[in-house]
């Protein structure tokens, strides 16, 4: 089975401070995605990366960076933060299969971020 | 940029009635995935479409994929209190990349009274 851990299932961190989020997958899983999760607004798409070193922006970047030094980790970085990026945050991974559709994602159990 | 909207937001049912959300996306998608999200949980991956017109049945779950390829529904027969959670379609888009980029809809949040 599939896993995706997640480093933290709650973190609080102030304003300003650097926040690293941390994500490992077990699949040798090509893709890895960030998204955060709010009431009414679904899940929404930060950063994905599909091979290491690769990283694509996904439809809310801003404030936000990412790395993938190592296929299996996927770290999504707040910069500075901001009261406005409290929220759930999910990665997921899903694997690439040449000439097929998209493949599932597998979520973890994602990390309730609180800025204060 | 691609959207993909869904409704209802919300759904209360008493059980054993029916349920269906719907999902509908601004470009042309290639295929459709449906995930479930149970309250406290994380989403987990029901089923994926990918042609034209395809009904898929999970046991009561029925899935289908339009004509043209734009919209989706999940239709729940005889809901049950283990239904409870928030449903996601995710598309993907036909002239977009493929690396498995997904847009999600907003969900639908289902609560079933006993």
């Amino acid at each position: 089975d599939v896993k995706v851990t997640q480093s933290s299932r709650y973190l609080v961190k102030r304003t300003g401070e650097k926040v690293f989020l941390e994500c490992v997958q077990d699949m040798d899983h090509e893709n890895m995605f960030w998204y955060r999760q709010d009431p009414g607004l679904g899940l929404r798409l930060i950063y994905f990366s599909y091979d290491v070193k690769m990283k694509e922006k996904g439809d809310i970047p801003e404030g936000y960076s990412v790395s993938r030094e190592k296929k299996e980790r996927f770290s999504l970085i707040l910069e500075s933060a901001s009261t406005n990026q409290t929220s759930m945050y999910l990665c997921a991974s899903s694997t690439y299969v040449w000439g097929a559709s998209n493949q599932p994602q597998h979520f973890g159990d994602g990390t309730r971020l609180s800025i204060l | 940029g691609q959207q993909v909207m869904q409704i209802p937001q919300y759904q209360h049912v008493q059980e054993g009635e029916d349920f269906t959300t719907y999902c509908n996306s601004s470009t042309t998608l290639s295929n459709i995935q449906w995930y479930k999200q149970r309250p406290g949980g994380h989403p987990v991956f029901l089923i994926q479409l990918v042609k034209s017109g395809e009904v898929k049945k999970q046991k009561r779950l029925t899935f289908q994929f339009g004509e043209a390829k734009k919209n989706s529904s999940l239709h729940i027969t005889a809901t049950q209190t283990t239904d409870v959670g928030t449903y996601f379609c995710a598309g993907h888009n036909a002239g977009g990349t493929s690396y498995g980029k997904l847009t999600f809809g907003q969900g639908t949040i289902l609560t079933v009274h006993p």
